[in-house]
């Protein structure tokens, strides 16, 4: 199993430019989240999904849309970048269990 | 609603002395508390689980946490650190869908 994949690792991205972060489990789980990490802040929850069709908002939503189509991809959306979303971002799934399993993250930059 | 707090932003050991991280959370539904560890440039990978039962619980890598009901406390320990230890480790709790997490300690371990 590969687990949860993410791509890409590295992006620039000039300030209002869009761009989408791919996030692929082969686990099966029906819970999947995106997190932003920013230094000496922990992760904040974006958007998070419970199942294929089912997306709701977390804790900093605002300038991210999410979609969710199958049970193994999330992609998680940015319109009109901004400064701001400089950050590295973090896609994860969970199981029954409540443990969740993190991808590598993305490294963006917004210049 | 839950909440994490992390009471060291940073904790500076030397090799082999032991270690203690302080965890204190706050949750309205079910107490599920977890530790991860997070390596340089790297994702989240759990550490250790208090789902029910014993309250002292056992991880990967030498680390155990207890939890305390009364002092709502979930503090992670290692008796003897390794140099490789060096990393930043989150508390987490769950909520019905969701993790929160702390802001994170750094532990830094040196020779």
């Amino acid at each position: 199993n590969a687990g949860v994949t993410q791509t890409p690792k590295f992006r620039i991205l000039k300030i209002g430019q869009s761009m989408t972060l791919q996030c692929t489990q082969d686990m099966n789980h029906n819970y999947m989240y995106w997190y932003r990490q920013d230094p000496g802040m922990g992760l904040k929850l974006i958007y998070y999904s419970v199942g294929a069709g089912i997306t709701d908002k977390g804790e900093v939503p605002n300038g991210y849309n999410v979609s969710r189509s199958t049970t193994e991809d999330f992609p998680l959306r940015l319109e009109l970048a901004a400064p701001s979303q400089t950050s590295v971002y973090f896609c994860a799934s969970m199981s029954t269990y409540n443990e969740q399993f993190f991808g590598p993250g993305t490294r963006l930059t917004v210049l | 609603a839950q909440s994490v707090t992390q009471l060291d932003s940073q904790v500076p050991v030397f090799e082999e002395a032991p270690v203690e991280l302080r965890c204190n959370y706050s949750s309205s539904v079910s107490v599920y508390l977890f530790w991860y560890v997070q390596y340089p440039n790297q994702g989240l990978q759990l550490l250790l689980k208090y789902l029910s039962g014993s309250t002292l619980v056992k991880g990967i890598n030498g680390f155990e946490a207890e939890f305390n009901k009364s002092q709502t406390s979930f503090h992670l320990r290692k008796p003897s650190v390794h140099i490789s230890d060096t990393a930043e480790y989150f508390c987490a709790v769950a909520g019905y869908s969701t993790l929160t997490f702390g802001k994170g300690t750094m532990l830094l371990v040196s020779p």
